[in-house]
């Protein structure tokens, strides 16, 4: 089966500071998903990338897919309060209908931002 | 548009109690899902449903159940609750075209403690 690890487990940082949430698959991914939890809340949905190479933004959210399709990395530019949470890496089992939209999810990172 | 809603966002349960957890979505989706969330764990898919009238396990099926009527609901059935059932449950959707991943919508979770 297909795991998922998230790097950093947690991370805090300063107002205004960059940085980078890494998701590692252990298998190739066909449709990699990002969510963010804030806590006593679901899960919103942030970004989706499929294709090797793809790079999606959001504001100041940048998700990008490398080439190999195994690992995901998300970066927060002039990281702000309301950033702070937990992000989730979600992946899709394959390519075809059979998975039927099922979901493996990193641990997730918790995110603080210190204002 | 509601999206997915849940009921109710917290319960306390006795061990050996029953409940039913509450999904409802108004998108006219046709797969449903049911995640339990535990700390540092991300999410673990219990059941899905690909339709009304179809359900199937996911990677933590037992203890649970579940049943698809309607297109709209999905409810959760815990029969016998127990100590290791204490988490954070969350139901999801998604449209489901017939060969694309498409995102999953999440409510905003159930928050339950078996004591």
């Amino acid at each position: 089966s297909q795991e998922l690890e998230q790097s950093p487990q947690s991370l805090i940082v300063q107002e205004g500071k960059n940085l980078t949430i890494n998701c590692t698959s252990s298998k190739t991914l066909y449709g990699l998903y990002w969510y963010k939890q804030k806590y006593g809340e679901g899960l919103i949905f942030l970004m989706m990338l499929q294709k090797g190479g793809e790079e999606k933004s959001h504001e100041k959210i940048t998700a990008k897919l490398d080439e190999k399709k195994q690992q995901s990395s998300l970066h927060i530019t002039a990281s702000q309060p309301s950033h702070a949470g937990i992000y989730l890496c979600g992946a899709g089992a394959n390519a075809g209908g059979t998975s039927y939209g099922k979901l493996t999810f990193g641990q997730g990172t918790i995110l603080t931002v210190h204002p | 548009n509601a999206g997915v809603t849940q009921t109710p966002k917290f319960r306390i349960l006795k061990i050996g109690q029953s409940m039913t957890l509450q999904c409802t979505q108004d998108m006219n989706h046709n797969y449903m899902y049911w995640y339990r969330q535990d700390p540092g764990m991300g999410l673990k898919l219990i059941y899905y449903s690909v339709g009304a009238g179809i359900t199937d396990k996911g990677e933590v099926p037992n203890g649970y159940n579940v049943s698809r009527s309607t297109t709209e609901d999905f409810p959760l059935r815990l029969e016998l609750a127990a100590p290791s059932q204490t988490s954070v449950y969350f139901c999801a959707s998604s449209l489901r075209r017939a060969t694309s991943t498409d995102t999953q919508y999440f409510g905003p979770g159930t928050r339950l403690t078996v004591l």
